[in-house]
């Protein structure tokens, strides 16, 4: 089946600094990437769609110069979340749709902030 | 609207047995709906999905029943196994007017045991 991947699995990281998350479709191009958080024992909340080339939507709620996304290519999507404070620590996945419509998970990346 | 309801919270069935989640939703525009399952610190699997053109897919031990009427779409686990244990989402989504975006259940946690 497609393949998602994330990097990196998990990082810590002090508060006031930005980290990147990379999520790659590594055997079908993904018009469309959507970035997700889950908080423990929780369901997935969305926070925003990508489609390549073109600038995200963000949720209601979510910040969208907080947490920046890039879609530059139909393969890679990227997150960075800018001056991460210790309430950005979560579990964040991200997601690929293929052409036929179905919708692949990467395996997730645990960030801790300090 | 675009809420989609899941129960039970958790769920603990014998080895052997059958497990059955169920989900209702409001949203009558929503033409497809998945089931994920998700293992601790891992991103959610797609297991089997299905469209409301059908009232039942089955996929090895997984089955999908479907009742439009009531709005109404369950999870069975057939000879449910402890590698079964998981937590397990139910979504939805509509090619019109959602966005293309899944809406997910709130989970539940299925332990099987011995």
């Amino acid at each position: 089946g497609a393949v998602v991947s994330q990097h990196p699995s998990w990082v810590i990281c002090k508060s006031g600094t930005s980290v990147k998350i990379e999520c790659r479709s590594l055997d079908f191009q993904a018009t469309t990437m959507f970035w997700y958080r889950q908080f423990p024992k929780q369901s997935l909340m969305l926070m925003a769609t990508s489609n390549e080339g073109s600038k995200a939507t963000y949720e209601q709620g979510v910040e969208k110069d907080k947490f920046l996304i890039n879609h530059a290519s139909l393969t890679l999507s990227t997150l960075t979340v800018t001056s991460a404070h210790p309430e950005d620590s979560s579990f964040y996945i991200c997601s690929a749709r293929d052409q036929t419509g179905r919708q692949y998970f990467g395996p997730g990346t645990r960030l801790t902030v300090t | 609207q675009q809420q989609v309801k899941q129960s039970p919270q958790s769920l603990i069935v014998q080895k052997g047995g059958i497990s059955i989640i169920n989900c209702a939703y409001e949203n009558t525009a929503f033409d497809y709906f998945p089931w994920y399952q998700q293992f601790p610190g891992k991103g959610p699997a797609l297991l089997i999905a299905i469209r409301p053109d059908v009232s039942e897919k089955k996929e090895g031990r997984f089955t999908i029943s479907f009742n439009k009427s009531a709005k109404q779409f369950s999870l069975h686990i057939m000879d449910s196994q402890p590698g079964d244990s998981a937590t397990y989402f139910c979504a939805a989504r509509s090619a019109a007017g959602g966005g293309n975006k899944l809406t997910f259940g709130t989970g539940t946690q299925l332990k099987v045991e011995l």
